[in-house]
């Protein structure tokens, strides 16, 4: 089956950096997305990869690693507004976007 | 660029009456769009998807008759929520695709609508 992986929930700190991982297993494989979710709103895009290596843009950076099924999105210099829900997703061979159930950013100050 | 917008953004009706939300591409031809719907705490589950000018193809346990969908253009689509009932309050969103360049995978949201039935 389809499975998408991420951690429910992670706390860091302003102004520093955090880490949210996500390993995925698909059928085929056309791309991971990064969306950002903040409560009682839509997703926001953040980032796209489908070849490996990082992409860097702003504070934020996601990486991927196609062989591993693994991506990581990287926030730098962390801010209160940064506080969200971050949504790993994948799309497969038939061009259908898998989703993760989200990681949930708590920041303190 | 890629701006989505849904249309209502809050609905408050009475159990048993229709809802009717638009989606609409401001700047790009959406080939493709999304119905998602959302409760609280949970993940995004995918209703349907649409394409312009065809049938929507329905997610598993998704009513078709119940939540109906039409995409008569490329810039708008609409999901009617036949006889709402109080279990059909959630947040529901729509997405959209293109046809080229940054719009052909990434899928843009717009902002969703939040229906309560009363």
């Amino acid at each position: 089956g389809q499975n998408i992986d991420q951690p429910t929930e992670m706390t860091a700190t302003e102004g520093a950096i955090v880490q949210i991982n996500c390993t995925y297993q698909t059928s085929g494989f056309n791309g991971l997305f990064w969306y950002q979710q903040h409560a009682g709103e839509a997703p926001t895009f953040l980032s796209y990869n489908v070849l490996d290596g990082l992409e860097e843009k702003g504070r934020f950076s996601s990486f991927l690693s196609r062989s591993k099924g693994y991506s990581y999105l990287l926030l730098k210099e962390l801010q209160m507004k940064d506080s969200a829900s971050y949504l790993c997703a994948c799309m497969d061979s038939n061009y259908q976007l898998i989703w993760g159930a989200g990681t949930k950013l708590i920041i303190k100050p | 660029g890629a701006v989505v917008s849904q249309h209502p953004s809050w609905v408050i009706c009475k159990s048993g009456t229709s809802v009717k939300i638009e989606c609409r591409s401001l700047d790009f031809q959406a080939t493709t769009m999304f119905w998602y719907r959302q409760f609280p705490k949970q993940s995004l589950m995918l209703m349907a998807t649409s394409n312009e000018g065809s049938k929507a193809t329905y997610e598993q346990g998704v009513e078709k008759d119940k939540f109906l969908i039409n995409h008569a253009s490329l810039t708008l689509s609409t999901l009617t929520v036949t006889s709402a009932h109080p279990e059909d309050s959630s947040f529901y969103i729509c997405s959209a695709t293109g046809l080229a360049g940054q719009f052909q995978e990434t899928q843009y949201f717009g902002p969703g609508t939040r229906l309560l039935v009363l």
